[in-house]
């Protein structure tokens, strides 16, 4: 069963610090890999997408790092903003339609 | 930037009504889904779609459920009638074509099953 398991499940951190976020993985075939951030009652946006051939991406203060022997992806997030509190999901399709989605870290970046 | 609409933001229902949700994907994309999210739960597929018909669904799409694309820019997902486990944020989402796939989400609309 194709399956995408996240952590932590929350985090706390003051703004300014930097943070990791893991993501492990066993969807099969592996097409791709993304990163979303969920402000709470809002949809996802789309932070990253990497493919088979991609070990790191990033998009502004979001760096992903995608290790596709082991299945792990990483999102670093440098220098936090409060702005940065919300839920990251990671999310791994096995072919182009069909997504398995994490259960998501919540961060929240106190003052 | 073109987005994805979805309406209404807000839907409360008795239990067994049927509901429509409606969606306005980006104009050029060509696939299309619907996810929904429980409360405090993680987002789930449901189905998607493309060339005016179901590519592929979960077990949570039943027969209960349904798509449609009835004009050049809806998408609709009807629930025939409703149970008080489908209140949820149901998100529609688009992508233009395979290669980048990444896929465009609208705000939701949450749905209250009383």
């Amino acid at each position: 069963k194709n399956q995408v398991e996240q952590s932590p499940q929350s985090l706390i951190i003051l703004e300014g610090k930097n943070c990791t976020l893991q993501c492990n993985y066993t969807v099969s075939p592996f097409s791709n890999l993304r990163w979303y951030k969920q402000d709470t009652g809002r949809g996802p946006v789309s932070l990253t997408i990497m493919t088979f051939s991609e070990n790191t991406k990033s998009n502004g203060r979001y760096t992903a790092t995608l290790d596709a022997d082991t299945k792990q992806s990483s999102l670093h997030i440098t220098a936090s903003q409060l702005s940065d509190s919300a839920s990251y999901i990671c999310v791994v399709s096995a072919r182009a339609g069909k997504s398995t989605f994490g259960d998501g870290t919540t961060l929240t970046v106190k003052p | 930037e073109p987005e994805v609409t979805q309406t209404p933001s807000h839907q409360v229902t008795q239990m067994g009504q049927e509901v429509i949700l409606r969606c306005v994907p980006i104009s050029n994309h060509l696939y299309f889904y619907w996810y929904r999210q429980i409360l405090g739960q993680k987002v789930e597929f449901l189905v998607s779609f493309y060339n005016n018909e179901i590519s592929e669904k979960s077990e949570i799409f039943d027969d209960q459920f349904s798509v449609e694309r009835p004009d050049g820019s809806n998408f609709t997902l009807k629930i025939r009638s409703t149970k008080l486990e489908d209140s949820a944020m149901y998100f529609c989402a688009s992508r233009d074509i395979e290669i980048t796939d990444t896929q465009y989400f609208g705000p939701g609309t949450r749905l209250t099953v009383l």
